[in-house]
């Protein structure tokens, strides 16, 4: 079965600063990897998705992923973090068509 | 819009009542799904309808049952509530176009029970 894994729980930033949320997948084939975002209170959300193709994926809110083969990881960046992306994210990978699985997520807290 | 609606977005339950918790999608996507939200633990699916009429189980299926009658609709049913189904509560729906194609997800339920 295809899983991921987020090895952090939290992930604590200063505005302005770079943030990184990672992820790493095992997978067999060519791999589907997908960041969602759950803002305090609301659904999840999706960002991005990787397909096939570039490895530096760019997504909603000016975030991006870099797809990396050698390492099996996914992880999600954005260049100067906003406390309003203080929220709980998730990689994903799908098994099938209709079941994604999903890491434990990481709750990323920026602070002013 | 387009997309996934659960009602009601919030419930309190005591302990033996039951409920149901509502889905609808009307972007006719073939394929609804449930998961359930905990603390450190990411989403579970608890259920899954790849069409009208057929329904199968995830990974976390007890307590719990589905039905499929149309397209649309794939409400989930908690038979007697018990604490350890206090949870948020998320249904989604995708197309049978392919697993690249994406998922919508509706904005939850959070269940509380007592």
């Amino acid at each position: 079965a295809q899983s991921v894994a987020q090895p952090e729980d939290q992930v604590n930033v200063a505005e302005g600063n770079p943030l990184t949320v990672k992820c790493t997948y095992s997978v067999s084939g060519n791999p589907y990897l997908f960041w969602y975002v759950q803002y305090p209170n609301r659904g999840l959300q999706f960002l991005l998705k990787y397909i096939t193709g570039d490895n530096l994926v760019k997504g909603s809110y000016g975030f991006e992923a870099e797809f990396n083969k050698s390492q099996t990881s996914f992880h999600l960046k954005k260049p100067s973090a906003l406390v309003s992306d203080s929220a709980l994210y998730f990689c994903a990978v799908p098994n099938n068509d209709y079941k994604l699985s999903f890491g434990a997520g990481t709750t990323v807290t920026v602070r002013a | 819009n387009a997309g996934v609606t659960q009602t009601p977005k919030f419930q309190v339950l005591k302990t033996g009542q039951s409920m149901t918790l509502q889905c609808a999608q009307d972007m006719n996507h073939e394929y609804m799904s449930w998961y359930r939200q905990d603390p450190g633990m990411g989403l579970r699916l608890i259920h899954y309808s790849v069409g009208a009429g057929i329904t199968d189980q995830g990974e976390v299926p007890n307590g719990y049952n589905v039905s499929r009658s149309t397209t649309e609709d794939f409400p989930l049913r908690l038979l007697s509530a018990a604490p350890s189904q206090t949870s948020v509560y998320f249904c989604a729906s995708s197309s049978r176009r392919g697993r690249g194609y994406g998922y919508t997800f509706g904005s939850g339920t959070r269940l509380t029970v007592v």
